[in-house]
């Protein structure tokens, strides 16, 4: 059973515009969520993340939003860059300590 | 800092066969955590060891076991192989146990089952 879901499985995007990308959860345990980027023959790496406490986090130009009421967190980009072309995961963790991931989304920046 | 080295980094196996993987963590951290990536599922979690203990364990079958040495390092072992093991495999190892240690993944293991 998929806890945490990424219901879009590739973006494509414009230089210089906005890239969104949306990450739902399930159990209203989860009280910390974070977001990881993979390039390919290349484990993730750790972009950004958000407690639950607040609603949102910033980081340069990577912004993470997140609707506890939803269950749903967002991560945006701007501006987009060719090199941000990667596979983004979200996950999320509770009281357990066990991270749990999404399946990812492709996302393709268009110079 | 080296990074998180997994070997080998290729492995061919037939089915029935077992297969042992290792993880080298970051100098200084003592959590490993392993994951199975596979097309549609996502990053998976196996289990996760701090200081030579299993802290957690994920949804997997007993043919899937691990340990952790005192230096850290990790390895993980599936036995009876099947062809839905065929994945990708990353470790991850941070500092401390849980979400109070940011983890630093490896590059993983591509294990096909033939």
């Amino acid at each position: 059973d998929q806890q945490v879901k990424q219901n879009s499985p590739s973006l494509s995007v414009q230089e210089g515009r906005i890239s969104i990308l949306n990450c739902d959860y399930t159990n209203s345990m989860f009280d910390y969520f974070l977001w990881y980027k993979k390039y390919p023959a290349e484990g993730p790496t750790f972009l950004i993340s958000i407690s639950s406490i607040k609603d949102k986090n910033e980081d340069g130009r990577f912004t993470v939003f997140l609707n506890k009421s939803a269950k749903h967190l967002s991560l945006h980009i701007v501006p987009s860059q060719p090199g941000d072309s990667a596979v983004y995961f979200c996950a999320a963790s509770g009281t357990g300590n066990q991270f749990y991931f999404g399946t990812g989304t492709s996302l393709t920046v268009i110079p | 800092k080296a990074g998180v080295t997994q070997t080998p980094r290729y492995l061919i196996k037939t089915r029935g066969q077992q297969v042992t993987l290792s993880c080298s963590p970051i100098s200084g951290h003592r959590s490993v955590s392993w994951y199975q990536q596979t097309p549609g599922q996502g990053l998976q979690f196996l289990f996760e060891y701090f200081s030579e203990t299993q802290r957690n364990k994920g949804n997997f079958p007993g043919r899937f076991s691990g340990r952790q040495f005192s230096n850290s390092r990790s390895e993980m072992n599936v036995s009876t192989l099947e062809l839905g093991d065929s994945a990708l495999y990353l470790c991850a190892s941070s500092w401390t146990s849980g979400r109070a240690g940011e983890q630093y993944f490896g590059p993983g293991t591509r294990l096909t089952v033939t």
